[in-house]
């Protein structure tokens, strides 16, 4: 069974630019999270799904951050424009329900300069 | 509100060593807890988990955890490191609504 992909691996960008991120999460899992992960820190939750609703958002910077989760199955986290403060590995992971153990992307690692 | 408190952000051991990694959480609802590990440029992998089961819980590659109520503690030991055991550890605390909460994390570094 595919674990949870994630696209690009990397990413690069200049400030002020915008970047997104895809995951697609293991087959039949109902929950999807997105975090942030600075070096040397935990994850960070910004944004959890219920299938295609947006449960928990209360972290997520909404004057630039945005997600959306199409027919419960995909997602992309997008920031437009990015700060240099937004240099993290950004990590999705999913979940059978909201109680379950998570499973994890490898996550994508941005660079603003 | 819950939270978690990983001490120590680095731990070293020898090899063979008894590996124990300290977590200590606060919640105000009966809580799930987990340990997941981390290797360089990876995810995070699911190490256990107690959902008020049995309070020793074992998981893989040898590891365990005890969850003790009266200390709100869920410590995580080994009794033989090895050195493919270098990683980072995260504690994580959940409830009833899915709400979780990772620790800082504590760097493992496995000595010959």
């Amino acid at each position: 069974e595919a674990g949870v992909v994630q696209s690009p691996r990397y990413k690069i960008i200049e400030k002020k630019q915008p970047v997104a991120f895809w995951c697609n999460p293991i087959s039949g899992h109902n929950t999807l999270y997105w975090y942030l992960q600075n070096l040397g820190q935990g994850p960070e939750l910004l944004i959890r799904y219920e299938n295609e609703e947006a449960v928990d958002d209360s972290q997520l910077p909404k004057d630039r951050f945005s997600a959306e989760r199409l027919k419960g199955v995909d997602s992309t986290l997008k920031i437009q424009p990015a700060e240099l403060g937004d240099s993290a590995v950004y990590l999705c992971a999913s979940s059978l329900d909201r109680v379950d153990e998570q499973f994890f992307g490898p996550g994508t690692r941005l660079t603003v300069l | 509100a819950q939270s978690v408190t990983q001490l120590g952000s680095h731990v070293s051991v020898s090899e063979g060593a008894l590996v124990l990694l300290r977590c200590n959480y606060s919640s105000s609802v009966p809580p799930y807890l987990f340990w997941y590990v981390q290797y360089p440029n990876q995810g995070l992998q699911l190490l256990l988990k107690y959902t008020s089961a049995a309070t020793l819980v074992k998981g893989i590659n040898g590891f365990e955890a005890e969850f003790k109520k009266s200390e709100t503690s869920f410590h995580l030991t080994k009794p033989s490191a090895h050195m493919s055991d270098a990683a980072e550890y995260f504690c994580a605390v959940s409830d009833d609504w899915g709400k979780f909460q990772f620790g800082a994390g504590t760097q493992v570094v496995v000595t010959p």
